[in-house]
C-alpha cells in the first residue's frame, strides 16, 4: 500500500508570498492532519480535516488554512509569508471514522521543507 | 490544554547499555500516549503505544499515571536505535469529534560504538 505523499518536497518563497503545499493520504484513509515541525518549537498541530472538514484547529494565525478535497486529499496554504514560517510541514493519514473512541494510528509523510528568504 | 515535556534534547550512550528515554505529561483526562521514532531520513512513525503494552525492537514504555511519565526504555542499546524519539499524547478534542497528537520537542538519541 503506497504511503502518504507530500508535494512538493522543497520550497523556496520570499515573505510576502504565498504557498500551497498538498498532501495525498493513504488509500481509505478519511482524515488528513498537518504538523509544523521547527528546531524551536518541535512538531506542532496545525489542523485536521475529515470528510472535507476541518475538524480541529491548533494555534496558529488565520494565514495558515487548509482544505480538503472529496478524495481525501488535502492541501494547507499560508499566506503573507513571513521567515519564521521556515519550517518542515507533515501531513499525516488515519483511518479516523466519525463517532469512533478509539485512536487511529497517523501515518506520516515525508514533509515539504519549506524555506522563507 | 495537554502538555508533553521530554527533559533531555540529546542522550548518549553506549552500546549494549540501557537506555531509558524520558516523558512526562500533562493533561486532565485519561491520555493515550505513545513513542514515535524518526531514523535519519526517513519519516517519523509509531514505534509503540501504551494500550497495546507490546515491545517493539527491544523498546517498552510504562505509563506511570502517578507521576505523568511514560518513560521509553530499553535494556541494551544497540547502534541501528540511534534516532529522534518523539513522546505523544493524544487527546480527544471534545465536541468535535477529533483526536490531534501534541508531541515533546524529541531526544536525540545516540549508541556509541
Amino acid at each position: 500500500k503506497a504511503g502518504v505523499t507530500q508535494t512538493p518536497r522543497y520550497l523556496i518563497k520570499t515573505r510576502g508570498q504565498q504557498v500551497t503545499l498538498s498532501c495525498s493520504p493513504i488509500s481509505g484513509h478519511r482524515s488528513v492532519s498537518w504538523y509544523q515541525q521547527t528546531p524551536g518549537q518541535g512538531l506542532q498541530f496545525l489542523f485536521e480535516y475529515f470528510s472535507e472538514t476541518q475538524r480541529n484547529k491548533g494555534n496558529f494565525p488565520g494565514r495558515f488554512s487548509g482544505r480538503q478535497f472529496s478524495n481525501s486529499r488535502s492541501e494547507m496554504n499560508v499566506s503573507t509569508l513571513e521567515l519564521g514560517d521556515s519550517a518542515l510541514y507533515l501531513c499525516a493519514s488515519s483511518k479516523a471514522v466519525t463517532g469512533t473512541s478509539g485512536y487511529n494510528e497517523q501515518f506520516f509523510g515525508p514533509g515539504t521543507r519549506l524555506t522563507v528568504l | 490544554a495537554q502538555r508533553v515535556t521530554q527533559p533531555e534534547k540529546l542522550l548518549s550512550v553506549f552500546k549494549g547499555a540501557p537506555v531509558e528515554l524520558k516523558c512526562n505529561y500533562s493533561y486532565s483526562g485519561s491520555p493515550e500516549l505513545f513513542w514515535y521514532v524518526q531514523y535519519s531520513r526517513q519519516r517519523l512513525q509509531l514505534l509503540l503505544r501504551h494500550i497495546s503494552r507490546e515491545s517493539i525492537k527491544g523498546f517498552t514504555a510504562d505509563l506511570n499515571k502517578g507521576e505523568t511519565s511514560f518513560h521509553l526504555k530499553k535494556p541494551f542499546a544497540q547502534e541501528e536505535d540511534s534516532a529522534m524519539y518523539y513522546c505523544a499524547l493524544s487527546a480527544r478534542d471534545s465536541g468535535a469529534g477529533s483526536y490531534q497528537l501534541t508531541f515533546g520537542k524529541g531526544t536525540k538519541l545516540s549508541v556509541i560504538p
